[in-house]
């Protein structure tokens, strides 16, 4: 099983339209979260942290649920410069140094 | 910006060459790391380093070496390249003062082993 997974979509959703992403992680000792985005044959961007009591950026909303070991990002009003692959990532203190682990990715393309 | 910069950002080569990738930033970030990025999988961290002439390993370290000789520059080396070595590679780094460990990413270099 790995450590981080992401249904790889691709999610297709027309402009204007609110679109969730779901990721689960296995090790409940993670200790921070984040959504990266990551555009086609580009290096991943952080586009935020994820909080235990939820937060918001704009558009973009994360949501953390401990207890169940899943993260979730949920984008409104979509945009088509939203289109791009979003990467879950959780951190975790393992053999003496923080460590992140990536999920392999949800692709969102939205269209017109 | 987190101001990284790799080189070369394209790079063909055969099986069995060696092969030496550099990142270098400019705000004197303590951690860098270099990933690698496949289809179907997140990014896998390979090697980094906690300071000058600190490396260690990770999770995919086999049929690679690193060096940093000096804050800005860690290099990542395949001492004899394979296909299986064909891939991106993403140099990273951590700002030690953020509390959540987010780490950010320089521009790739795509290799092609053939």
């Amino acid at each position: 099983r790995k450590e981080v997974e992401q249904d790889p979509g691709p999610f297709n959703v027309p402009e204007g339209a609110t679109v969730a992403f779901n990721c689960t992680y296995s090790n409940s000792a993670s200790q921070s979260f984040f959504w990266y985005r990551q555009d086609c044959r580009k290096e991943p961007k952080l586009l935020m942290s994820v909080y235990s009591s939820g937060n918001e950026d704009g558009r973009f909303t994360a949501q953390l649920n401990r207890a169940s070991q899943y993260i979730s990002l949920l984008i409104r009003d979509s945009k088509l410069s939203d289109s791009a692959t979003y990467l879950c990532v959780v951190n975790i203190f393992s053999g003496g140094y923080n460590k992140l682990i990536f999920g392999a990715g949800t692709r969102l393309a939205v269209h017109p | 910006d987190a101001g990284i910069t790799q080189s070369p950002r394209h790079k063909v080569t055969e099986t069995g060459t060696p092969v030496t990738l550099r990142c270098h930033q400019t705000e004197n970030h303590r951690y860098m790391y270099w990933y690698r990025q496949d289809p179907g999988h997140g990014l896998r961290l390979i090697h980094y380093s906690y300071g000058v002439k600190d490396t260690d390993k990770g999770e995919v370290s086999d049929g690679y070496s690193v060096s940093r000789s000096k804050t800005e520059d860690f290099l990542l080396t395949l001492e004899s390249a394979t296909s299986s070595q064909t891939s991106v590679y993403f140099c990273a780094i951590s700002r030690s003062s953020g509390s959540n460990h987010e780490q950010y990413f320089g521009p790739g270099t795509r290799l092609t082993v053939t």
